[in-house]
């Protein structure tokens, strides 16, 4: 069966500071990837999605970067993080098309910015 | 670009009373998708829904899609309290990249046991 991992699991880091997240999936191949961020615990924001290996899509201009390595690896980066970058952010895949596929998440990362 | 927007953002209910959501997208939609999330965790798929007018049925939920495929609602009846949790639509544009659902803001359902 297919897993999705995600880590950190919480993650406190001052503003200014590099970030580095990271989601792998297991079980599946070519995966459609995605980065969400859920502030204060409500609505999903689409921040990046990929659809192979080095291709990546980004939604919303911020001072966030996404990567896909291999296969079935995501990251999301920032070189300084804002104040505004806190929240939980979760990472996603689905198969086939994708927009017709359910989408399956990871626990999340809870990142607070101090 | 395109919006899904939900209403109420908040329920509270007491145990036994009956829950809806709504969902309507400004665009008409090819699919849409209803997730539950429980506090503290992740969004789980609960259901699509494809065809105009479709309704499908899991135990106590009942899930619609408009005729317009523009709207959608899910109807929980005789609630419990482990259907606490917050509710997502999320939709793909008709037309618009396979890749990419638009999620609403959710509705965060509280029972009073």
């Amino acid at each position: 069966s297919q897993t999705i991992h995600q880590w950190p699991a919480t993650l406190v880091q001052p503003v200014g500071s590099p970030l580095s997240l990271e989601c792998t999936v297991e079980g599946t191949s070519n995966p459609n990837l995605y980065w969400y961020r859920q502030a204060a615990g409500r609505g999903l924001q689409l921040l990046f999605y990929s659809v192979g290996i080095g291709q990546i899509s980004s939604e919303v201009p911020q001072n966030l970067s996404a990567s896909r390595p291999q296969d079935r690896q995501f990251i999301l980066s920032s070189k300084k993080l804002l104040l505004s970058d806190s929240g939980f952010y979760l990472c996603a895949w689905t198969d086939g098309t994708g927009g017709l596929q359910p989408q399956h998440f990871g626990d999340g990362t809870r990142l607070s910015i101090l | 670009g395109q919006q899904v927007m939900q209403i109420p953002q908040y329920q509270h209910v007491q145990e036994g009373e009956d829950f809806t959501t709504y969902c309507n997208s400004s665009t008409t939609l090819s699919n849409i998708q209803w997730y539950k999330q429980r506090p503290g965790g992740h969004p789980v798929f609960l259901i699509q829904l494809v065809k105009s007018g479709e309704v499908k049925k899991q135990k106590r939920l009942t899930f619609q899609f408009g005729e317009a495929k523009k709207n959608s609602s899910l109807h929980i009846t005789a609630t419990q309290t482990t259907d606490v949790g917050t509710y997502f639509c999320a939709g793909r544009r008709s037309g618009g990249s396979n890749y990419k659902l638009t999620f609403g803001k959710g509705t965060l359902l509280t029972v009073n046991p």
